[in-house]
């Protein structure tokens, strides 16, 4: 079975800091994306990795996929208070089911002004 | 807005009874992947649907089906509800092996 460790869980910062988080598995997985999901509503993805050792960057969000591809992270620098959310982390796996997203259990992100 | 929407919203069943929830997908999108959020946790695959078929199917029991309609929209049913039922079920529509696209979810509680 496929899992997907997210760190930390909950994580309470102030504006302007920086934070990461990390998404960990003893499995390979063919894709990883990111996700950030409000209160009342479905997840919205933010990116996908696919290359082992790819970095992806979206304004202030870092994404970086391990070289094994079994792990990846999430960095945000100056974290600002629409930062604030769940972040999921979810794997597609050699399977070749590409509709089966294994999740990790999230990490809600709250950023105070 | 992923052009993916859900219905109802909300919904309270009590224990035993049965729920059907919908979920019409983005345009042109022929697949259709359901998951249960528990409070707290990630979504967990429940199962997926393309072009009719069943294509995929989590570790839920055989009381959760599915069924996809030739317009590509979709329907959750759950029998004999379980309190462990209530949580958030999500659907995604796509065209694989591309992004999957989320609808807002229906919240149901089981009491």
């Amino acid at each position: 079975t496929q899992l997907l460790e997210q760190s930390p869980q909950f994580l309470s910062i102030q504006e302007g800091e920086n934070l990461t988080v990390y998404c960990n598995s003893s499995s390979v997985f063919s894709s990883l994306q990111w996700y950030r999901q409000e209160p009342g509503e479905g997840p919205v993805l933010l990116v996908t990795v696919v290359t082992g050792g790819e970095v992806k960057k979206l304004k202030r969000l870092t994404f970086q996929f391990g070289d094994a591809r079994k792990d990846s992270s999430l960095h945000i620098t100056a974290a600002q208070p629409g930062d604030t959310g769940l972040y999921l982390c979810a794997g597609t796996g050699l399977s070749g089911n590409t509709g089966k997203l294994i999740f990790g259990q999230g990490t809600t992100l709250q950023v105070k002004p | 807005e992923t052009g993916v929407t859900q219905s109802p919203t909300h919904l309270i069943k009590t224990r035993g009874q049965q729920v059907t929830l919908r979920c019409s997908s983005q345009s042109g999108h022929n697949t259709v992947s359901w998951y249960q959020q528990a409070l707290g946790q990630g979504p967990q695959f429940i199962f997926q649907y393309y072009r009719e078929e069943e294509n995929g199917r989590g570790n839920f029991p055989p009381r959760f089906s599915g069924l996809q309609f030739p317009n590509y929209s979709s329907e959750l049913n759950v029998n004999a509800l379980e309190l462990d039922d209530s949580a958030l079920y999500l659907c995604a529509s796509s065209i694989p092996p591309d992004t999957q696209y989320f609808g807002p979810g229906t919240r149901l509680t089981v009491l």
